[in-house]
């Protein structure tokens, strides 16, 4: 079946550092990709998301890049801090199917030491 | 508060009970969707509601009930659950044609 695959499982990274964390997806049709972050005993939340007509976003800190001929996307966030420190899932949907078609990937637990 | 209201957060029973959790949304979305959430695991869908009409997820087993009275909530109704059914369920909204969804908070269930 469809799936997306995350890279890397944990991340541990020294404040100030830079994080990138990887995804691939296999649904050559989806067009959405939504990048959650969830903090211990909280909800996840959307963070940045790319369409599939743009190949690069950029949030302050956070940016997200997409290549769709290798359909694979990416989390990156520089100068870490330690509120960065959370579990991050990415996702790849195909939009107006209700949601149906929206696979995440396993997470990335992310450290970032003071 | 987000937007998306569960309760109970937390909710222990037995195999043998008879419980629902509840899901509501203040944000005028027409989409709700049930996920479960285990230790490293992917979320993995239950159920979509999208204009209140039921998407299912063939893999959910009949002891997990949706029901959707309105587009603002969504409730899952449980009977004669798994230890292996102990997990965080999470209940989430968004509006066609803005994909991000918001979560609730979750319900943390243990199945004993």
């Amino acid at each position: 079946g469809e799936n997306v695959e995350q890279h890397p499982s944990t991340l541990s990274v020294q404040e100030g550092d830079s994080a990138v964390i990887k995804c691939t997806y296999s649904d050559s049709a989806s067009n959405y990709f939504p990048w959650y972050k969830q903090e211990l005993g909280k909800r996840p939340q959307l963070i940045i998301d790319i369409r599939s007509n743009v190949g690069e976003k950029k949030d302050q800190r956070i940016a997200v890049t997409l290549n769709k001929t290798a359909k694979h996307f990416s989390l990156h966030i520089t100068e870490t801090q330690p509120e960065d420190s959370a579990v991050y899932f990415c996702a790849a949907s195909i939009g107006n199917t209700g949601g149906f078609k929206t696979i995440f990937g396993a997470g990335t637990r992310l450290f970032v030491k003071a | 508060e987000t937007g998306v209201t569960q309760t109970p957060r937390h909710l222990v029973m037995g195999m043998t009970n008879k419980k629902s959790l509840k899901c509501e949304q203040h944000l005028g979305h027409n989409a709700m969707y049930w996920y479960k959430q285990s230790a490293k695991k992917p979320l993995e869908l239950m159920f979509v509601y999208s204009l209140e009409e039921r998407v299912e997820n063939n893999s959910v087993p009949s002891r997990f009930s949706p029901e959707c009275p309105n587009s603002s909530h969504l409730f899952l109704h449980l009977h004669t659950l798994q230890p292996e059914d102990s997990a965080l369920y999470l209940c989430a909204s968004s509006q066609a044609g803005i994909y991000g969804y918001t979560f609730g908070s979750g319900t943390r269930l243990t199945v004993v």
